[in-house]
């Protein structure tokens, strides 16, 4: 059973801030790093599939970095926007025995401020 | 196109009683997860699908708890002589295959409460 940590639970940001996010996860039996966000009242929605140590991706304002040899990876916001808050979630998938499930971490909890 | 719904979107029933949780997943999807969320907690994973058959059920948190796919399809999860304990919020998702590559499409979730 896996052990994914994120940090921090939640923080609050003024509009434009630019802020980031910590995940980190065991890097043995690694396969890939997922990141959701999760607004209230809707579903959660993928951001980004990462498998590959050194990997970097980016949608609009958001991107993430991946570490595998040290089991984290960072989301970073650039110019935090009202309808950035929300939950944001990552996952990692192990590759191990039987085992072929996602586990979350607990999630950071975004509020930005106009 | 339609994304993963799920029915009901809230549940309220009695400690002891029988629950069913409808699924619906993204036409086409082969793999269908079941989560279930408590509060303050992220998604655990309770089953997985691919197709008709369960691949890994190891979440499921003991025999009260049961979900089936006949078709490949819709998945009910189904919950017997619930507990207060069980209260939370299920999450069905589909992605295209199984797999650690594949981002998975999540439906609204049902928030049960059990009294």
């Amino acid at each position: 059973i896996l052990n994914v940590e994120q940090s921090p639970q939640s923080l609050h940001v003024q509009e434009g801030d630019s802020t980031n996010f910590t995940c980190s996860f065991p890097s043995s039996n690694f396969y890939a790093l997922h990141w959701y966000r999760w607004e209230t009242a809707k579903s959660p929605e993928a951001l980004f599939v990462m498998t590959l140590n050194g990997d970097e991706k980016k949608k609009g304002r958001i991107s993430a970095t991946l570490n595998t040899k040290e089991g984290y990876s960072y989301l970073y916001i650039k110019g935090s926007q009202p309808e950035d808050s929300a939950t944001y979630l990552c996952a990692s998938y192990e590759f191990s025995g039987s085992a072929r499930q996602l586990t979350f971490g607990s999630g950071t909890q975004l509020t930005v401020l106009p | 196109g339609a994304g993963v719904s799920q029915t009901p979107s809230n549940k309220v029933t009695e400690k002891g009683k029988y629950v069913e949780l409808r699924c619906d997943p993204i036409s086409g999807h082969t793999a269908l997860y079941w989560y279930r969320q408590s509060l303050g907690q992220g998604p655990e994973f309770l089953i997985y699908f691919q197709g008709t058959g369960a691949a890994d059920d190891s979440g499921l948190p003991n025999d009260r708890f049961f979900a089936v796919r006949p078709e490949g399809s819709v998945s009910t999860l189904k919950i017997q002589r619930t507990e207060r304990g069980d209260s939370a919020v299920y999450l069905c998702a589909s992605s295209l295959m199984a797999g650690g590559y594949n981002e998975q499409f999540f439906g609204p979730g049902t928030r049960l409460t059990v009294l």
